[in-house]
């Protein structure tokens, strides 16, 4: 099937501390979505992408759809502990829906 | 406010046990779907119904049935369960299987098989 490469895997970061990060993919896709997944609860949508250079904000939370429909950034400015948590990105083409393997957001002590 | 519902939350089965997992959803969604989530790969599609009636195999059908037994519920059967099975499962809905739809998901129901 077809294949998102999500990146980072993980991340510590300091409270305050901008975040950034990306899916690409080789394949082209309709959609992008951004999840977040908290420890024993399902994914929860984030963000939704649906135009090619679409740029959408959610508070703190920043996401792209990039020109070329085969890549997608998340952005998390000024983050909190509450942050923490896996991140995932689900590109959709058709009845072709596909996940990112999640960047897992962790508090630096 | 229900949403999405998985039961059970967790099970522990026996190699060679049987069982289902029952997932409901109460928003009138007419797509469901069924994903494993492995450390490090994601959610993988397992199957999927984009409406009443109708099943699909996904990513990783392979030892798994599913059953659509109404539009209210979707359920997962595992006839001879394996330690490769061993995972956490979700379910999840859209309105419709239309690729602009996102997913609502339920809580998930941990799965391990000795």
């Amino acid at each position: 099937g077809q294949q998102l490469n999500q990146s980072p895997q993980s991340m510590f970061i300091q409270e305050g501390e901008d975040v950034s990060m990306n899916c690409t993919s080789s394949s082209i896709f309709n959609t992008w979505l951004w999840y977040k997944q908290d420890p024993g609860e399902g994914p929860v949508l984030l963000i939704a992408l649906y135009k090619a250079g679409e740029l959408t904000s959610n508070g703190r939370l920043t996401a792209q759809f990039g020109i070329t429909r085969k890549d997608s950034f998340l952005n998390i400015s000024a983050s909190i502990p509450s942050d923490v948590g896996i991140y995932f990105c689900e590109g959709n083409a058709g009845n072709m829906l596909t996940f990112g393997g999640g960047t897992r957001l962790m508090v630096k002590p | 406010n229900a949403g999405v519902t998985q039961t059970p939350k967790f099970q522990v089965l026996k190699t060679g046990q049987s069982m289902t997992l029952q997932c409901a959803q109460d928003m009138n969604h007419n797509s469901m779907y069924w994903y494993r989530q492995d450390p490090g790969m994601g959610l993988r599609l397992i199957y999927y119904s984009a409406s009443e009636g109708t099943t699909d195999k996904g990513e990783v059908p392979n030892g798994y049935n599913v059953s659509r037994l109404n539009k209210r519920e979707f359920s997962l059967r595992l006839e001879s369960a394996a330690p490769s099975q061993t995972s956490v499962y979700f379910c999840a809905s859209t309105v419709t299987g239309q690729s602009n739809q996102p997913q609502h998901f339920g809580d998930g129901t941990r799965l391990s098989i000795l």
